[in-house]
């Protein structure tokens, strides 16, 4: 699986959309972008996933560039409960292949 | 649904003990798998199944068995606890296919 970049952390204001980054230069053609999230002590939960169009759901939207060397998350109007690490992973749609979580990015909703 | 059930919550073991952490799901779901997340890191792959019968080992599977006697369970088993396998341990289940894996609540292992 091809590997991610980061940003360790990021704030955002309450209300505010919250854009997080992650490079993937080395994406394949037939590789996903997936984000995840972790709140605190919690198992992680799905968010949202796309190969090379945007993507819209109930909680994010996934902007993905033409190129596809990287994306961003987009939480359009951030809470406090969206506090979380976030994990953007790369990876082919296989059952049976591994989620490589790194370390994320540690974003924190501020009142 | 109940989705994926993790027991117990939380155990402390002394070195050498074995245990086994349970695993459920009701969402009949032939992948499941087993994580274990260390402070400040991320998640890593012990044991992965992709169906009944059928189990594999993941990137750390040292120390740890897992078998698969039906589509809803998948125990975990610390053969000897050592305690560097203190950590939170995650089960994960999909369907195949489908990669949005949805994850249990994590047991907490504490090896003194």
């Amino acid at each position: 699986d091809a590997k991610t970049t980061q940003p360790t952390s990021m704030d955002c204001a309450e209300g505010r959309a919250a854009n997080l980054p992650c490079n993937h230069s080395t994406i394949s053609g037939n590789e996903y972008v997936y984000w995840y999230r972790q709140i605190h002590s919690q198992g992680p939960q799905y968010i949202i996933h796309g190969l090379k169009n945007n993507e819209t759901n109930e909680m994010a939207s996934l902007i993905i560039t033409e190129d596809r060397k990287s994306s961003t998350l987009i939480l359009p109007h951030a809470t406090l409960r969206d506090t979380a690490v976030y994990y953007c992973i790369v990876r082919v749609n296989q059952a049976g292949t591994a989620l490589i979580f790194g370390k994320g990015t540690t974003l924190s909703v501020s009142s | 649904n109940a989705g994926v059930t993790q027991t117990p919550k939380f155990q402390v073991l002394k070195t050498g003990q074995s245990m086994t952490l349970q695993c459920a799901q009701d969402m009949n779901h032939e992948y499941m798998s087993w994580y274990r997340q260390d402070p400040g890191m991320g998640l890593r792959l012990i044991h992965y199944s992709v169906g009944a019968g059928i189990t594999d080992q993941g990137e750390v599977p040292n120390g740890y068995n897992v078998s698969r006697s039906t589509t809803e369970d998948f125990p975990l088993r610390l053969l000897s606890a050592a305690p560097s396998q203190t950590s939170v341990y995650f089960c994960a289940s999909s369907y195949p296919g489908v990669e949005t894996q949805y994850f249990g609540p994590g047991t907490r292992l504490l090896v003194l």
